[in-house]
């Protein structure tokens, strides 16, 4: 049973980075037949797709247009996790962000417990 | 960009079945899923490719989509199904999703 476990600061300052990790249980990072993803919720925003991580004989990214150039997210699999960077962050980033696999451009599933970040001084 | 439209929110009378839509331009062509939001816990798929059921999802749940709409219905709705529903598609290689329906049940 894969599970996903996330971790990371729930405060930022504005202008700085957020970064978070997503530790994955039960599967692999390099699996053929996956994509690692990263989304958020927001009241204002509901929920939105940032971006995915995903191998296929070599490792690729997709990204969301809304975030994109502000957005990194990188495999690690020696410890077979993946991560979350956004630069540049502003009150209008403060949101619930989640880690989530799929099986390439399907369904999200499972989830990570969320983490609530908060973009403030 | 595309966009998914679902109705704020929907409310059922326990036993009874709910409908909630969801409209999006030919999403009848893309694979349609839904995910049960509740209280402070993360989603959870509750229909993938417009109506397959995950296990351990109950039966009542159920999922359709043809045309512009993708349906997800519960029957027999319980007090325990009361959580806000989100349904979502891929369009060129972006998922998207649609603003949540809350489901009441009275």
């Amino acid at each position: 049973q894969v599970q996903l476990r996330q971790s990371g600061p729930g405060l930022v300052k504005p202008s700085q980075t957020l970064s978070l990790t997503c530790a994955v249980s039960g599967d692999s990072l390099s699996s053929n037949s996956a994509s690692w993803n990263w989304i958020r919720q927001s009241p204002s925003r509901g929920l939105e797709w940032l971006g995915r991580t995903y191998y296929r004989s070599k490792w690729y990214n997709d990204y969301a247009v809304s975030v994109k150039g502000r957005i990194t997210i990188n495999p690690d699999t020696s410890k077979n996790q993946f991560s979350l960077q956004l630069n540049s962050v502003t009150p209008e980033d403060t949101a619930v962000y989640y880690c989530a696999k799929d099986r390439s451009l399907s369904w999200f599933d499972p989830w990570g417990q969320g983490t609530l970040v908060t973009v403030s001084s | 960009s595309y966009e998914l439209t679902q109705p704020p929110s929907v409310s059922v009378s326990p036993g009874q079945t709910a409908s909630i839509t969801c409209s999006g331009d030919k999403l009848g062509d893309k694979y349609a899923c839904w995910y049960q939001q509740k209280p402070g816990q993360s989603p959870v798929l509750v229909i993938y490719q417009d109506k397959k059921r995950p296990s351990g999802i109950p039966e009542r749940f159920s999922g359709s989509n043809s045309g512009n709409t993708a349906t997800l219905t519960i029957s027999g709705t319980q007090a325990m199904d009361e959580a806000d529903y989100y349904c979502q598609a891929w369009d060129n290689g972006t998922a998207v999703f649609g603003g949540g329906t809350k489901l009441t049940v009275l």
